[in-house]
């Protein structure tokens, strides 16, 4: 079956740039997405087909996807944004999800 | 303002059936697929699967199939997620998600179940 592939956890400083990886074989034939999930919360789209934003998103996030590996990247990264985040990506009518990456930041 | 709202937290003992629902609010329930995803404590996201609302179409993970049932009744816009014989193991938040026909983001979730099974 499928599988998507995330970091645990990724830190990074107030201010700095934030990148988290989703592997997975040939992704880049698929479209990727991702889900931003504070504690308590539901999940929210935040990058859809590889690269889009949905409306209401800060333009600080951004998104690639090529060959085996989609990025999820957050410019001038802000407290407000530590949260779990998740890739998603459909195959054979099924969808699949990554395990999820903890961003601290600190 | 499209919703969807979920029905409210169910504290089960094993063994017992259970159906929990999603109420699809601000737009067209017939034009959109509802998916319903499993949080189990402290977790990552699991899909379990999909209904077409218009026909009430449906696909499963083969991680869930047979386990649940996902129906939907389009006349009250509603989807619903039912368990026929309750575990312990199926205690998690569960959250319904729309989205649009194919392979496609979920861009609206309900605020999820919390479903518990303790004897």
């Amino acid at each position: 079956s499928y599988e998507l592939t995330q970091p645990p956890s990724v830190s990074v400083s107030p201010g700095q740039t934030a990148s988290i990886t989703c592997s997975g074989d040939k992704l880049g034939d698929k479209y990727a997405c991702w889900y931003q999930q504070k504690p308590g919360q539901s999940p929210v789209l935040v990058i859809y087909q590889d690269t889009k934003r949905p409306s209401g998103i800060p333009e600080r996030f951004s998104g690639s996807n090529s060959g085996n590996t989609a990025t999820l990247t957050i410019s001038g990264t802000q407290a407000m944004d530590e949260a779990d985040y998740y890739c998603q990506a459909w195959d054979s009518s099924t969808v699949i999800f990554g395990g999820g990456t903890k961003l601290t930041v600190l | 303002e499209v919703q969807l709202v979920q029905s409210g937290a169910e504290v089960k003992k094993p063994g017992e059936s259970l159906r929990i629902s999603c109420k699809g609010s601000g737009y067209s329930f017939t034009n959109y697929w509802i998916s319903w995803v499993r949080q189990m404590p402290g977790k990552g996201l699991e899909w379990m699967g999909r209904i077409d609302p218009s026909d009430s179409y449906t696909n499963y993970s083969p991680s869930f199939q047979g386990h649940v049932t996902i129906s939907a009744d389009k006349s009250i816009s509603t989807a619903y997620l039912q368990w026929s014989s309750l575990k312990a193991s199926d205690t998690a938040m569960y959250y319904c998600a729309r989205h649009r026909v194919g392979a496609t983001p979920f861009d609206y979730w309900g605020q999820g179940t919390l479903v518990t099974v303790s004897s």
